[in-house]
């Protein structure tokens, strides 16, 4: 029930195009979702998060849909770059005992073609 | 604002020594810190969480007698790994959660290579 599920596992993406990565949780107290975007040797990064009061958070290029209903959130990354070829991982985290906990999904590697 | 240093970046030790490492928040205090390892092509595993002044709380399946974690202050935490094997070879990343983060908010630190010959 702690699981976070992303796909896809790969993705390649021509320059402007959109880059769409899905995830899906099925624990009913996560109440925060975060993106991070990690390049290789690197820490990860925190691109952009949402919590369950609102369907949708723009910051820039990137989106974050939120389906509460569904229990599923997507990253949109708009006119995508070969700088944001990268790893993205997107993670769910509850309060409670397990407060800021981060349970991860397993990570999309995004190439995006000049 | 919100950075997050570890050091040492990489280190390469042999079997059967102990290592290290420190996470420390530059910017900000940090209540809480995580660690995580990480597999190549794989996704961050928790392995404990630290709270200031208290006993850390590790994950099923991560010996703490192997893997010691300290947050002596609100601005560093210290892993130090015991008697290591190369199996202990991994990329360890450190994460803090500030104190006036309204909840869930992390900042990873840059990672460090952790080689076991």
């Amino acid at each position: 029930q702690q699981q976070v599920k992303q796909s896809p596992q790969s993705l390649i993406v021509q320059k402007g195009g959109i880059s769409i990565i899905n995830c899906a949780y099925e624990n009913t107290a996560f109440d925060y979702f975060p993106w991070y975007q990690q390049f290789p040797g690197k820490g990860p990064a925190l691109l952009i998060a949402i919590r369950p009061d609102v369907s949708e958070k723009k910051e820039g290029r990137f989106t974050i849909s939120f389906n509460k209903s569904a229990k599923q959130f997507s990253l949109h990354i708009m006119d995508s770059q070969p700088g944001d070829s990268a790893t993205y991982f997107c993670a769910a985290s509850a309060g409670g005992t397990s407060y800021g906990k981060l349970t991860f999904g397993q990570g999309t590697i995004l190439t995006v073609h000049p | 604002g919100a950075v997050v240093s570890q050091h040492p970046s990489r280190v390469i030790c042999k079997s059967g020594t102990s290592v290290k490492i420190e996470c420390r928040s530059l910017d900000f205090q940090a209540t809480t810190m995580f660690w995580y390892r990480q597999f190549p092509k794989q996704s961050l595993m928790l392995m404990a969480t630290s709270n200031e002044g208290s006993k850390a709380t590790y994950e099923q399946g991560v010996e703490k007698d192997k893997f010691l974690i300290n947050h002596a202050s609100l601005t560093l935490s210290t892993l130090t790994v015991t008697s290591a094997h190369p199996e202990d070879s991994s990329f360890y990343i450190c994460s803090a959660r500030g104190v006036r983060d309204r909840g869930g908010e992390q900042y990873f630190g840059p990672g460090t290579r952790f080689t076991v010959t």
